[in-house]
């Protein structure tokens, strides 16, 4: 069975600030890993991803994130927190030969101050 | 990515009726799933919409409560039956689209009284 913890509820960092956001994964193969966000009374909108090659990941808004298969981490970054970062984030697994659907970890709110 | 609309958008309901949520591609694609998203939660999935056969369920989601329809690869129905207030939730459907990514439509907020 595969499952994903983000042990952070919430978040707060101030504008400008560098930001994190946690995550490990466990799947049973290699893992695809996935950061979704979600603003308020909206759908779900892709981030970020790895599937293989460089662990760290560049993505959508000026967020990165690093893969660590030590760790089984895949941690959300960016360098400059903006007012308008604040929302859910959801980080979510796969496993590379299991089933296609994800699995979603129980999400993080940040809020950035400004 | 491939562009998802779903229909209704919300929608408040009695207990004891059904609901159907349409969901529609823009592309054609394999594969496509159904999530709920209960209040403060994260998603479950409910099922994968399988083109041409029956839905694949996981555990704890069944046919008679949640029947699936998929008659094409750009399009398929969710219905929520029989509602109750545990019901209300946000449900979603998503695709995957281009080198394993999922994309998720808007969503149907579902209230149920």
């Amino acid at each position: 069975a595969q499952s994903v913890a983000q042990p952070e509820d919430q978040v707060n960092v101030a504008e400008g600030n560098p930001l994190t956001v946690k995550c490990t994964y466990s799947v049973s193969g290699n893992p695809y890993l996935f950061w979704y966000v979600q603003y308020p009374n909206r759908g779900l909108q892709f981030l970020l991803k790895y599937i293989t090659g460089d662990n760290l990941v560049k993505g959508s808004y000026g967020f990165e994130a690093e893969f660590n298969k030590s760790q089984t981490s895949f941690h959300l970054k960016k360098p400059s927190a903006l007012v308008s970062d604040s929302a859910l984030y959801f980080c979510a697994v796969r496993d590379l030969t299991g089933r296609r659907a994800l699995t979603f970890g129980s999400g993080t709110r940040l809020q950035v101050q400004p | 990515s491939a562009v998802i609309s779903q229909k209704p958008s919300r929608d408040i309901c009695q207990r004891g009726t059904s609901l159907t949520i349409q969901c529609q591609v823009d592309s054609q694609v394999t594969m496509m799933f159904w999530y709920r998203q209960q209040p403060g939660q994260s998603l479950t999935l409910i099922a994968t919409a399988n083109q041409g056969s029956e839905a694949t369920y996981e555990s704890g989601f069944v046919i008679d409560k949640f029947p699936i329809s998929r008659p094409n690869l750009t399009f398929s129905t969710l219905t929520v039956s029989n509602m109750s207030p545990e019901d209300s939730s946000i449900y979603l459907c998503s695709v995957e689209h281009l080198q394993e990514t999922q994309y998720f439509g808007p969503g149907t907020r579902l209230l149920v009284l």
